[in-house]
C-alpha cells in the first residue's frame, strides 16, 4: 500500500511570496490533515478535511493561508503571501474511514524556508 | 481543551541501557494516547497508542508504554536502547465521545531528542 504522498520536499521562497504543497492521501482514506511544524516544536494542526468539507480550520490563519480538496481526494495548501515565521515543516496526514482507527498516517513533509 | 507536557527535550542513554520518554497529557475527555517516532528529514511514524482496554501498550521495535489516569501519563520505555533508536519522540493525545469515535485532532508535546552513545 503507498503511503501518503507529498511534494514539493524542499521549497525556499523570499517573504510576501506565493507558494503551494500538494498532498495524496493513501487511497480510500476520508481525512485528511494539515500541520505545521516549526523547528524545535510539535507539529500543529492547520486544518482538518472529512472528504472535500473542512471540519476544523480553527488554527489556520486565513488571512495568508488557505487550502482545498477537491474530490475528496488530493490536497493542497496555499500561503499568500509568506512571510518569515512561516518557514516550517507542512506534514500532511490521513486517516481511514472507520473513526475508532484513530492512526493517522503521515507523509515525508515539505520544508519551507521563507528569506 | 488537550495538551501534552513531555518532559525533557533531549535526552541521552548508552546503547543497551535503558530508555524513558516522559509523556504527561491533559484532556477533558477520556484520551487516546499515540507515541510518534521521526528520523531526521521523514515524516512521523507510529510506535503505539492507547485507545481503551489494556494500560500497558506493546508497540513496534521493542518499545511500549503505560496508561497512568491517576498520573495523567503515557511514559515511553524500551529496556536496552540501540543505536538505531536515535530519532525524535512525540507524545500526542485525542480524545473520543461516549461511543468511541475519537475527534481526530491530535494535540502533539513538542517532542523529545533521544540520543544514542555507543
Amino acid at each position: 500500500e503507498a503511503g501518503v504522498a507529498q511534494s514539493p520536499r524542499y521549497k525556499i521562497i523570499e517573504k510576501r511570496q506565493s507558494v503551494a504543497f500538494w498532498c495524496n492521501p493513501i487511497s480510500g482514506h476520508a481525512t485528511l490533515y494539515w500541520y505545521q511544524q516549526i523547528l524545535g516544536q510539535g507539529p500543529k494542526l492547520l486544518i482538518q478535511f472529512q472528504n472535500n468539507g473542512v471540519v476544523d480550520d480553527s488554527q489556520l490563519p486565513k488571512d495568508r493561508f488557505s487550502a482545498e480538496r477537491l474530490k475528496g481526494v488530493d490536497s493542497t495548501l496555499k500561503i499568500q503571501p509568506a512571510k518569515l515565521e512561516d518557514s516550517a515543516v507542512y506534514l500532511c496526514a490521513s486517516r481511514p474511514r472507520d473513526y475508532r482507527t484513530d492512526t493517522q498516517y503521515f507523509g515525508p513533509g515539505t520544508r519551507l524556508t521563507v528569506l | 481543551a488537550q495538551s501534552v507536557t513531555q518532559l525533557g527535550s533531549h535526552v541521552s542513554v548508552s546503547e543497551g541501557a535503558l530508555v524513558l520518554l516522559r509523556c504527561n497529557y491533559s484532556s477533558s475527555v477520556p484520551p487516546y494516547l499515540f507515541w510518534y517516532v521521526q528520523y531526521p528529514n521523514q515524516g512521523l511514524q507510529l510506535l503505539l497508542k492507547y485507545t481503551t482496554g489494556a494500560t500497558l501498550v506493546k508497540g513496534i521495535n521493542g518499545f511500549e508504554a503505560e496508561f497512568k489516569k491517576s498520573e495523567t501519563s503515557f511514559h515511553l520505555t524500551k529496556p536496552s536502547a540501540h543505536m538505531s533508536d536515535a530519532a525524535e519522540y512525540f507524545c500526542a493525545v485525542t480524545g473520543a465521545n461516549a461511543g468511541g469515535t475519537s475527534y481526530g485532532k491530535l494535540t502533539f508535546g513538542q517532542g523529545t531528542i533521544l540520543t544514542v552513545h555507543p
